[in-house]
């Protein structure tokens, strides 16, 4: 998993409730980011950090948030206003710090589930 | 939007044959371009990274980018039951935002003994 871990693995979230996922990375990277995989699709992005405290919505941002206040740590808060949020979450950093090909790494994922 | 389509699958091919995995993406600025692979219930993990016209072989796998075509292929040879799985490509472009990904749907391989 290259130094990302997530937590936890799998997480079960009632109607309304607001649940946060974890991201943290060991590997002294600026950019982490976070992707929504469904059954049968690829990923999509959900937000983005390319350097502490600030970040970008991808292209499924309505009904989630993140924080960067540390560089280690890029948690995703799961709100009651999305409205279909189950699905594998999938945090990633690059491999190399500044690395301008793109190539990306993934923590091992969080499997949210709606009851 | 950005567009990275492959075949929707599923592959099966029998054991020690060769599989072929394609993608085709719409961005013509498109400069990094990787191939995952994903079991079931686990994170993707990178294969086969190319950047520049032509094949890249390491080991079993061979990615063969042709940009003019736009287009990018994985040949997974004497494939393995261990080959089984679903297979991503992600295209980037380093003159977009930096480190972004686009991702393709994913091929379903299974490689039967």
């Amino acid at each position: 998993d290259g130094g990302i871990t997530q937590s936890p693995k799998y997480l079960f979230r009632k109607e309304g409730q607001n649940v946060t996922l974890s991201c943290e990375q060991n590997l002294n990277h600026d950019a982490m980011y976070w992707y929504r995989q469904d059954p049968g699709q690829g990923l999509r992005l959900i937000y983005y950090s390319q350097i502490v405290n600030d970040f970008q919505k991808g292209d499924i941002a309505e009904g989630y948030s993140v924080s960067r206040e540390k560089k280690e740590s890029f948690p995703l808060t799961v709100t009651s206003a999305q409205k279909n949020p189950t699905a594998f979450y999938l945090c990633a950093s690059p491999a190399e710090p500044g690395d301008l090909y793109n190539e990306q790494f993934f923590g091992p994922g969080t499997r949210l589930t709606v009851l | 939007q950005k567009e990275v389509e492959q075949n929707s699958g599923p592959l099966s091919v029998p054991e020690g044959a060769i599989a072929s995995l394609n993608c085709t993406y719409s961005d013509r600025g498109s400069q990094s371009f990787f191939w995952y692979r994903q079991y079931s219930g686990k994170s993707p993990e990178l294969i086969m990274s190319i950047y520049s016209n032509g094949d890249k072989e390491d080991g079993r796998f061979t990615a063969q980018l042709n940009k003019a075509s736009q287009y990018v292929s994985l040949l997974i040879r004497d494939s393995q039951p261990s080959d089984s799985a679903t297979y991503l490509c992600a295209v980037g472009n380093r003159g977009s935002t930096l480190g972004r990904l686009y991702f393709g749907r994913g091929t379903q391989l299974t490689v039967w003994p």
